[in-house]
């Protein structure tokens, strides 16, 4: 069964700070590899997708993320952290399998920028 | 505003209770998914729709049924409820297969 894994579970930084959250997939097929977030109190929003093309991937707020097929990974990094992405993030894998698109998603990684 | 409408947003209601909470996909979308958020589980996907047809079951217990209208809109059926059914529940869409999900702002049911 494919699963999604992401090792921190909370991560408190400072301001100005770099960012990289891990995220692995067990999955051997083709996938397509997504980061959500989700403020305090609100929905998820989608910060960047990958489906095919330059692994690097550059999504919204200056979050880009890496696909890195070999390692079964796609960790989203940030050069330099604001107050404003304290919040939870998720990585979510969907398997490319006829008739379903299930998004499964890790557990999550709660992000505390500090002023 | 994702385009997803979930209504109620808050729900309270008792043990033993049923209830019904809808969605309305985005315009166009014909796929509808359930999520479960909890604080102890996370997020755990119930069930996808696909224009009208069910196409996959997650983590869905059998007092919970859904379905999706010719509308295209959804409606998740939670019966029998226990203290541990309180949580957030996600509606997202999609308008395919192998496309980014738009999350609704989710119903927060508790079960007292």
């Amino acid at each position: 069964a494919q699963s999604v894994s992401q090792h921190n579970h909370h991560v408190i930084l400072s301001e100005a700070a770099s960012l990289e959250l891990g995220c692995n997939y067990s999955y051997g097929g083709t996938v397509n590899l997504f980061w959500y977030v989700q403020y305090p109190g609100q929905h998820l929003q989608l910060l960047l997708k990958y489906f095919s093309g330059d692994p690097l991937v550059k999504g919204i707020k200056g979050f880009e993320a890496e696909f890195i097929k070999s390692k079964f990974s796609f960790n989203l990094r940030k050069p330099s952290v604001q107050w404003s992405d304290t919040a939870e993030y998720f990585c979510a894998v969907n398997a490319e399998r006829t008739g379903a698109n299930n998004l499964f998603f890790g557990t999550g990684t709660r992000l505390t920028v500090i002023p | 505003d994702s385009g997803v409408t979930q209504t109620p947003k808050h729900l309270i209601t008792a043990t033993g209770q049923r209830v019904t909470l809808r969605c309305s996909p985005r315009s166009g979308d014909l796929s509808v998914y359930w999520y479960q958020q909890s604080l102890d589980q996370g997020l755990q996907f119930l069930i996808q729709y696909y224009n009208g047809e069910e196409r996959a079951k997650g983590n869905i217990l059998e007092r919970f049924s859904a379905q999706q209208f010719p509308d295209l809109h959804s409606e998740l059926n939670l019966s029998s409820l226990e203290l541990g059914d309180s949580a957030l529940y996600f509606c997202a869409s999609s308008v395919r297969r192998n496309t980014e999900a738009f999350f609704g702002q989710g119903t927060r049911l508790t079960v007292v």
